[in-house]
Protein backbone atom coordinates (compact mmCIF):
# COMPACT_ATOMS: atom_id res chain seq x y z
CA UNK A 1 0.00 0.00 0.00
CA UNK A 2 1.45 3.50 -1.28
CA UNK A 3 1.56 5.90 1.61
CA UNK A 4 -0.15 8.55 -0.31
CA UNK A 5 -2.42 7.88 -2.96
CA UNK A 6 -4.86 10.46 -5.17
CA UNK A 7 -6.15 9.63 -8.60
CA UNK A 8 -4.52 10.47 -11.25
CA UNK A 9 -6.95 12.29 -13.22
CA UNK A 10 -7.18 13.33 -15.70
CA UNK A 11 -9.82 15.92 -13.91
CA UNK A 12 -11.57 18.29 -16.18
CA UNK A 13 -14.25 20.80 -14.89
CA UNK A 14 -15.67 23.98 -16.97
CA UNK A 15 -14.63 27.42 -15.99
CA UNK A 16 -16.80 28.89 -12.74
CA UNK A 17 -17.23 24.94 -11.30
CA UNK A 18 -15.91 23.58 -8.25
CA UNK A 19 -12.99 21.33 -8.33
CA UNK A 20 -12.63 18.21 -6.30
CA UNK A 21 -9.35 16.77 -5.12
CA UNK A 22 -8.70 13.63 -2.99
CA UNK A 23 -5.95 12.21 -1.26
CA UNK A 24 -6.10 9.14 1.20
CA UNK A 25 -2.79 7.92 3.44
CA UNK A 26 -1.96 5.19 4.87
CA UNK A 27 -0.27 6.02 8.47
CA UNK A 28 -3.07 7.18 11.26
CA UNK A 29 -0.09 8.55 13.06
CA UNK A 30 0.32 11.30 9.98
CA UNK A 31 0.05 15.10 11.44
CA UNK A 32 0.69 17.14 8.79
CA UNK A 33 -1.08 17.69 5.21
CA UNK A 34 0.17 19.58 2.56
CA UNK A 35 -1.46 20.90 -1.22
CA UNK A 36 1.04 21.55 -3.78
CA UNK A 37 0.57 22.97 -7.22
CA UNK A 38 3.41 22.45 -9.94
CA UNK A 39 2.40 23.52 -13.52
CA UNK A 40 4.72 21.77 -16.16
CA UNK A 41 8.09 22.36 -16.25
CA UNK A 42 7.84 23.93 -13.04
CA UNK A 43 8.90 22.76 -9.50
CA UNK A 44 5.63 22.61 -7.23
CA UNK A 45 4.63 25.08 -5.11
CA UNK A 46 2.67 24.95 -1.83
CA UNK A 47 -0.92 25.99 -1.83
CA UNK A 48 -2.35 24.90 1.78
CA UNK A 49 -0.89 22.99 4.80
CA UNK A 50 -3.62 21.18 7.36
CA UNK A 51 -2.78 19.85 10.72
CA UNK A 52 -6.40 19.67 12.23
CA UNK A 53 -9.32 17.85 11.73
CA UNK A 54 -12.19 19.94 9.97
CA UNK A 55 -12.44 23.15 6.77
CA UNK A 56 -9.23 25.20 6.56
CA UNK A 57 -10.15 28.33 3.91
CA UNK A 58 -8.03 30.39 2.15
CA UNK A 59 -9.48 32.11 -0.93
CA UNK A 60 -10.82 29.62 -2.93
CA UNK A 61 -9.03 27.03 -1.81
CA UNK A 62 -10.31 25.13 1.21
CA UNK A 63 -8.45 22.02 2.45
CA UNK A 64 -10.78 19.44 3.93
CA UNK A 65 -8.81 16.98 6.67
CA UNK A 66 -10.47 13.86 7.79
CA UNK A 67 -8.28 11.99 10.19
CA UNK A 68 -10.80 9.17 10.96
CA UNK A 69 -11.21 8.69 7.67
CA UNK A 70 -7.72 9.09 6.31
CA UNK A 71 -8.34 11.53 3.95
CA UNK A 72 -7.63 14.66 2.95
CA UNK A 73 -8.96 17.23 -0.20
CA UNK A 74 -8.63 20.42 -1.51
CA UNK A 75 -11.64 22.08 -3.05
CA UNK A 76 -11.15 24.91 -5.90
CA UNK A 77 -13.73 27.67 -6.06
CA UNK A 78 -14.80 29.73 -9.31
CA UNK A 79 -11.99 27.54 -11.12
CA UNK A 80 -10.05 29.17 -13.82
CA UNK A 81 -7.95 28.09 -16.79
CA UNK A 82 -4.90 29.10 -14.37
CA UNK A 83 -5.81 26.78 -12.16
CA UNK A 84 -5.01 23.88 -14.75
CA UNK A 85 -1.56 22.23 -12.82
CA UNK A 86 -0.82 19.12 -11.32
CA UNK A 87 -2.09 18.89 -7.49
CA UNK A 88 0.20 16.91 -5.68
CA UNK A 89 -1.11 15.99 -1.67
CA UNK A 90 1.61 15.28 0.62
CA UNK A 91 2.09 14.10 3.92
CA UNK A 92 4.27 13.92 6.86
CA UNK A 93 4.43 11.74 9.93
CA UNK A 94 5.86 14.50 12.24
CA UNK A 95 8.61 12.44 13.70
CA UNK A 96 11.69 11.86 10.81
CA UNK A 97 12.14 13.96 8.65
CA UNK A 98 10.17 12.30 5.48
CA UNK A 99 7.49 14.10 3.66
CA UNK A 100 5.55 11.22 1.34
CA UNK A 101 3.60 12.49 -1.94
CA UNK A 102 1.15 11.13 -4.13
CA UNK A 103 1.64 10.82 -7.51
CA UNK A 104 -0.39 14.01 -8.43
CA UNK A 105 -3.90 14.61 -9.92
CA UNK A 106 -3.88 16.27 -13.52
CA UNK A 107 -6.90 19.14 -13.34
CA UNK A 108 -7.80 20.95 -16.69
CA UNK A 109 -9.98 23.36 -16.06
CA UNK A 110 -12.07 24.42 -19.27
CA UNK A 111 -12.89 28.47 -20.48
CA UNK B 1 10.53 34.20 3.30
CA UNK B 2 11.38 30.55 2.81
CA UNK B 3 13.35 31.01 -0.92
CA UNK B 4 15.38 28.12 -1.79
CA UNK B 5 16.96 28.70 -5.10
CA UNK B 6 18.75 26.19 -7.50
CA UNK B 7 22.32 26.68 -9.67
CA UNK B 8 22.18 26.03 -12.55
CA UNK B 9 18.74 26.11 -13.80
CA UNK B 10 19.47 23.94 -16.87
CA UNK B 11 22.53 22.06 -17.97
CA UNK B 12 23.18 20.32 -21.14
CA UNK B 13 26.26 17.76 -21.36
CA UNK B 14 28.25 15.33 -22.92
CA UNK B 15 28.18 12.04 -21.41
CA UNK B 16 30.62 10.88 -19.17
CA UNK B 17 30.54 14.09 -17.84
CA UNK B 18 29.97 15.13 -14.19
CA UNK B 19 27.56 17.85 -13.49
CA UNK B 20 27.27 19.85 -10.26
CA UNK B 21 23.77 20.82 -9.15
CA UNK B 22 23.26 23.77 -6.22
CA UNK B 23 20.44 23.85 -3.72
CA UNK B 24 20.56 27.22 -1.41
CA UNK B 25 18.06 27.92 1.29
CA UNK B 26 18.18 32.38 0.85
CA UNK B 27 16.71 33.54 4.00
CA UNK B 28 16.59 30.45 6.23
CA UNK B 29 18.52 27.93 7.82
CA UNK B 30 17.76 24.37 6.60
CA UNK B 31 18.87 21.55 8.79
CA UNK B 32 17.57 18.94 5.83
CA UNK B 33 17.35 19.64 1.98
CA UNK B 34 16.02 16.55 -0.24
CA UNK B 35 16.61 16.08 -3.50
CA UNK B 36 14.20 14.61 -6.26
CA UNK B 37 14.14 13.45 -9.59
CA UNK B 38 11.02 14.13 -12.14
CA UNK B 39 10.95 12.64 -15.83
CA UNK B 40 8.82 13.79 -18.26
CA UNK B 41 4.94 13.69 -17.19
CA UNK B 42 5.46 11.56 -14.22
CA UNK B 43 5.84 12.17 -10.18
CA UNK B 44 8.24 13.33 -8.38
CA UNK B 45 10.63 10.97 -7.32
CA UNK B 46 12.87 11.09 -3.54
CA UNK B 47 16.21 10.49 -4.45
CA UNK B 48 17.96 11.30 -1.36
CA UNK B 49 18.00 13.28 2.24
CA UNK B 50 20.49 15.51 3.21
CA UNK B 51 21.02 16.46 6.26
CA UNK B 52 23.43 18.88 7.30
CA UNK B 53 26.75 17.47 8.35
CA UNK B 54 26.11 14.12 7.90
CA UNK B 55 25.93 11.47 5.21
CA UNK B 56 22.97 11.55 2.94
CA UNK B 57 20.45 8.93 3.62
CA UNK B 58 19.60 7.31 -0.18
CA UNK B 59 16.35 6.03 -1.25
CA UNK B 60 16.20 2.30 -2.65
CA UNK B 61 17.11 2.14 -5.88
CA UNK B 62 19.49 5.47 -6.22
CA UNK B 63 22.74 4.64 -6.65
CA UNK B 64 24.95 7.07 -3.69
CA UNK B 65 28.06 6.35 -5.86
CA UNK B 66 26.67 8.33 -8.67
CA UNK B 67 24.51 10.97 -7.36
CA UNK B 68 26.73 12.10 -4.67
CA UNK B 69 25.01 15.04 -1.87
CA UNK B 70 26.89 17.63 0.07
CA UNK B 71 25.49 19.23 2.65
CA UNK B 72 28.42 21.25 4.04
CA UNK B 73 26.31 24.08 5.01
CA UNK B 74 22.77 24.93 6.88
CA UNK B 75 22.06 27.18 3.83
CA UNK B 76 24.01 24.52 1.02
CA UNK B 77 23.88 21.18 -0.38
CA UNK B 78 24.75 19.60 -3.59
CA UNK B 79 23.96 17.25 -6.05
CA UNK B 80 26.75 15.84 -8.51
CA UNK B 81 26.13 13.71 -10.59
CA UNK B 82 29.06 11.68 -11.30
CA UNK B 83 29.52 10.49 -15.36
CA UNK B 84 25.96 11.11 -16.34
CA UNK B 85 24.53 9.36 -19.00
CA UNK B 86 21.67 9.96 -21.37
CA UNK B 87 19.51 8.03 -18.97
CA UNK B 88 19.98 10.74 -15.90
CA UNK B 89 18.58 13.53 -18.31
CA UNK B 90 16.12 14.58 -15.80
CA UNK B 91 14.44 17.61 -13.67
CA UNK B 92 15.79 17.78 -10.66
CA UNK B 93 14.15 18.97 -7.90
CA UNK B 94 15.79 20.34 -4.45
CA UNK B 95 13.61 21.15 -1.63
CA UNK B 96 14.45 22.60 2.43
CA UNK B 97 12.96 22.19 5.62
CA UNK B 98 14.17 24.85 8.59
CA UNK B 99 15.31 23.96 11.63
CA UNK B 100 13.09 22.28 14.33
CA UNK B 101 11.31 25.22 16.37
CA UNK B 102 11.03 27.40 13.34
CA UNK B 103 8.14 28.30 11.66
CA UNK B 104 9.51 26.73 8.61
CA UNK B 105 10.65 23.39 10.09
CA UNK B 106 7.01 22.11 9.01
CA UNK B 107 6.78 22.93 5.12
CA UNK B 108 9.03 22.01 2.68
CA UNK B 109 10.08 24.69 0.49
CA UNK B 110 11.28 23.61 -3.05
CA UNK B 111 13.73 25.36 -5.58
CA UNK B 112 12.79 25.93 -8.84
CA UNK B 113 14.62 23.07 -10.53
CA UNK B 114 17.36 21.87 -12.63
CA UNK B 115 17.43 20.50 -16.18
CA UNK B 116 19.96 18.63 -16.87
CA UNK B 117 20.28 16.91 -20.66
CA UNK B 118 22.98 14.89 -21.35
CA UNK B 119 24.02 14.25 -24.89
Amino acid sequence: QKEVEQNSGPLSVPEGAIASLNCTYSDRGSQSFFWYRQYSGKSPELIMFIYSNGDKEDGRFTAQLNKASQYVSLLIRDSQPSDSATYLCAVNRGTGNQFYFGTGTSLTVIP
Amino acid sequence: GAVVSQHPSWVICKSGTSVKIECRSLDFQATTMFWYRQFPKQSLMLMATSNEGSKATYEQGVEKDKFLINHASLTLSTLTVTSAHPEDSSFYICSARGLAGTTSYNEQFFGPGTRLTVL
